[in-house]
């Protein structure tokens, strides 16, 4: 175990109500990920963190915030959910040197909008 | 930006051999990586290619050639487990980007 879990697992929620997505981390990484997965998209990256308040946007980032205030925690919020943001949420921490600094994933966030 | 093309899907016979390709075209390259997802599953780490050349993993090899923008993950002795998606991604600066993943089905 990498030591990166997310919660919850599953949700359903309502259009236009406000979503936070949590990732946990045991290994004091740095960098953090958040990816949506969606068919024939394949996972694209919503925003990413390098440190604590450190954040940047990735290519789908409209609709998304982030923050990090503590180096263990990465928290997605969606502002006011719809439809379109109905999708597998995975957050990422970069991996080990001998990984090749790859990302090892936490078992995803499954977002209903109805 | 990036662009990563990998095929949709492939079919293989269990114990055969499959290679999955993966081209790409991208302003910064610092690596490329292949993930195994299974159904319901996150991506694990398979492999990492940074040099060209090959990389071999017990059944699994990865071939990198950075002057083509060229991947390939090959697969022996294929069993049922392969069953899979396996995704590309290339590594810019600070971060990964993702081809959209090739599904393998392994048949008996």
């Amino acid at each position: 175990d990498a030591g990166i879990t997310q919660s919850p697992r599953h949700k359903v929620t309502e259009t236009g109500t406000p979503v936070t997505l949590r990732c946990h981390q045991t290994e004091n990484h740095r960098y953090m990920y958040w990816y949506r997965q969606d068919p024939g998209h394949g996972l694209r990256l919503i925003h990413y963190s390098y440190g604590v308040k450190d954040t940047d946007k990735g290519e789908v980032s409209d609709g998304y915030s982030v923050s990090r205030s503590k180096t263990e925690d990465f928290l997605l919020t969606l502002e006011s959910a719809t439809s379109s943001q109905t999708s597998v949420y995975f957050c990422a921490i970069k991996g080990e040197p001998n990984l090749g600094d790859g990302y090892t994933f936490g078992s995803g966030t499954r977002l209903t909008v109805v | 930006g990036q662009n990563i093309d990998q095929p949709t899907e492939m079919t293989a016979t269990e114990g055969a051999i499959v290679q999955i390709n993966c081209t790409y075209q991208t302003s910064g390259f610092n690596g490329l990586f292949w993930y195994q997802q299974h159904a319901g599953e996150a991506p694990t780490f398979l492999s990492y290619n940074v040099l060209d050349g090959l990389e071999e993993k017990g059944r699994f090899s990865s071939f990198l050639s950075r002057s083509k923008g060229y991947s390939y993950l090959l697969l022996k002795e294929l069993q049922m487990k392969d069953s899979a998606s396996y995704l590309c991604a290339v590594r810019g600066f600070q971060k990964l980007v993702f081809g959209t993943g090739t599904r393998l089905l392994v048949s008996p």
